[in-house]
């Protein structure tokens, strides 16, 4: 059974910090995702990696960076957190070649 | 243009009915296409993907893809309370990556 855990439900922090997401996944799949979820807006793509130390830009990336050391871990860093990075930000693995891409159970961020 | 389009909704059917979800996409170079509901509260979870043209069954689930009209559709027959959530269509590009529209909310009507 494929798992990808993310490392915190629900988080608080303050304006400025630095916040760390971590995702790790169990199937060795090549790319990982995160993505960030807004009412209105759908799923986003911020940043992906299809190899260990290798990372894409998506679609909206200004304001955090990407680290991924190992396979199995993709982390999200928010370099210096807004309020308006609060979001639900949800992270995802998938096979090269695009076959199904499995989320794990989201972090919902709140900066305060 | 968005790479992903979706109607919003809120799209209401009676339950028995056939919901369709309707998805249209940039891009004729993407090959591959995938469904996914999401439960209020939950992670999204894959329903079904397709790749080639035509139709896709899938029990009650049936994916339609048209690459030269540049438009996928999922068909929900049979529509059961349990299947209200949010629909997202999805493509993917030669270069690994994702791309997800805004969603559509279904709800099934007892």
């Amino acid at each position: 059974d494929v798992k990808v855990t993310q490392s915190s439900r629900y988080l608080v922090k303050r304006t400025g910090e630095k916040v760390f997401l971590e995702c790790v996944q169990d199937m060795d799949h090549e790319n990982m995702f995160w993505y960030r979820q807004d009412p209105g807006l759908g799923l986003r793509l911020i940043y992906f990696s299809y190899d260990v130390k290798m990372k894409e830009k998506g679609d909206i990336p200004e304001g955090y960076s990407v680290s991924r050391e190992k396979k199995e871990r993709f982390s999200l860093i928010l370099e210096s957190a807004s309020t308006n990075q609060t979001s639900m930000y949800l992270c995802a693995s998938s096979r090269t070649g695009l076959t199904e891409a499995f989320f794990g159970q989201g972090t919902r961020l709140t900066v305060v | 243009q968005k790479e992903v389009e979706q109607n919003s909704g809120p799209l209401s059917v009676p339950e028995g009915a056939i919901a369709s979800l309707n998805c249209t996409y940039s891009d004729r170079g993407s090959q591959s296409f995938f469904w996914y509901r999401q439960y209020s509260g939950k992670s999204p979870e894959l329903i079904m993907f397709i790749y080639s043209n035509g139709d896709k069954e899938d029990g009650r689930f049936t994916a339609q893809l048209n690459k030269a009209s540049q438009y996928v559709s999922l068909l929900i027959r049979d529509s059961q309370p349990s299947d209200s959530a949010t629909y997202l269509c999805a493509k993917g590009t030669g270069a690994n990556n994702l791309f997800f529209g805004t969603g559509t909310r279904l709800t099934v009507i007892p």
